[in-house]
């Protein structure tokens, strides 16, 4: 069975700290997507990337950054966190160029103070 | 812009019939996935179609028109444990993009 792991089910940092999100899957797939999850907004996309040391924006990339520097590791930094950042982050991970479908991680539930 | 809507909420009773609905307007398209999430816990795979017409998986059929921009899903014999989210999702053609609606709440009752 695919694998996703995230680092942390449930989160409390304080506004302004910086904070990793760590995501790792063992089936040696190529993309990788991290992904808000908010009421009423469903699932939205901040960065994915297709392969190691690539990434793209998604359509809410302001105030987040990633990294890909292991092909089974993709992880989402927030810079100087806000309480406008306070979701459910999902990571997930499919094989590339092929109409494959996405596995997901548990979720990390981030709180921000 | 890439935009995919689904109703918010729908409800329905054990053993019915449900169906539920995507529209997409997106740069591209490369293929659709339907989703379930429970509550608390991470989408799981369902259904995938890249050619128009219905695909059936037991319980759980998939339906698509490109033309039309439209895709639904269909839950026969529904039991309690359907109730749910499900997530429609668009692959974006030439880019490795998944985009989600915002995803349907199903709540069966008895």
């Amino acid at each position: 069975d695919v694998k996703v792991t995230q680092s942390s089910r449930y989160l409390v940092k304080r506004t302004g700290e910086k904070v990793f999100l760590e995501c790792v899957q063992d089936m040696d797939h190529e993309n990788m997507f991290w992904y808000r999850q908010d009421p009423g907004l469903g699932l939205r996309l901040i960065y994915f990337s297709y392969d190691v040391k690539m990434k793209e924006k998604g359509d809410i990339p302001e105030g987040y950054s990633v990294s890909r520097e292991k092909k089974e590791r993709f992880s989402l930094i927030l810079e100087s966190a806000s309480t406008n950042q306070t979701s459910m982050y999902l990571c997930a991970s499919r094989l590339g160029s092929m109409n494959t479908e996405a596995f997901f991680g548990q979720g990390t539930r981030l709180t921000v103070v | 812009g890439q935009n995919i809507d689904q109703p918010t909420e729908m409800t329905a009773t054990e053993g019915a019939i449900v169906q539920i609905n995507c529209t997409y307007q997106t740069s591209g398209f490369n293929g659709l996935f339907w989703y379930q999430q429970h509550a608390g816990e991470a989408p799981t795979f369902l259904s995938y179609n890249v050619l128009d017409g219905l695909e059936e998986k037991g319980r759980f059929s998939s339906f698509l028109s490109r033309s039309k921009g439209y895709s639904y899903l269909l839950l026969k014999e529904l039991q309690m444990k359907d109730s749910a989210s499900y997530l429609c999702a668009v692959k974006i053609k030439n880019t490795d993009k998944l985009i989600f609606g915002t995803g349907t709440r199903l709540q069966v009752f008895p």
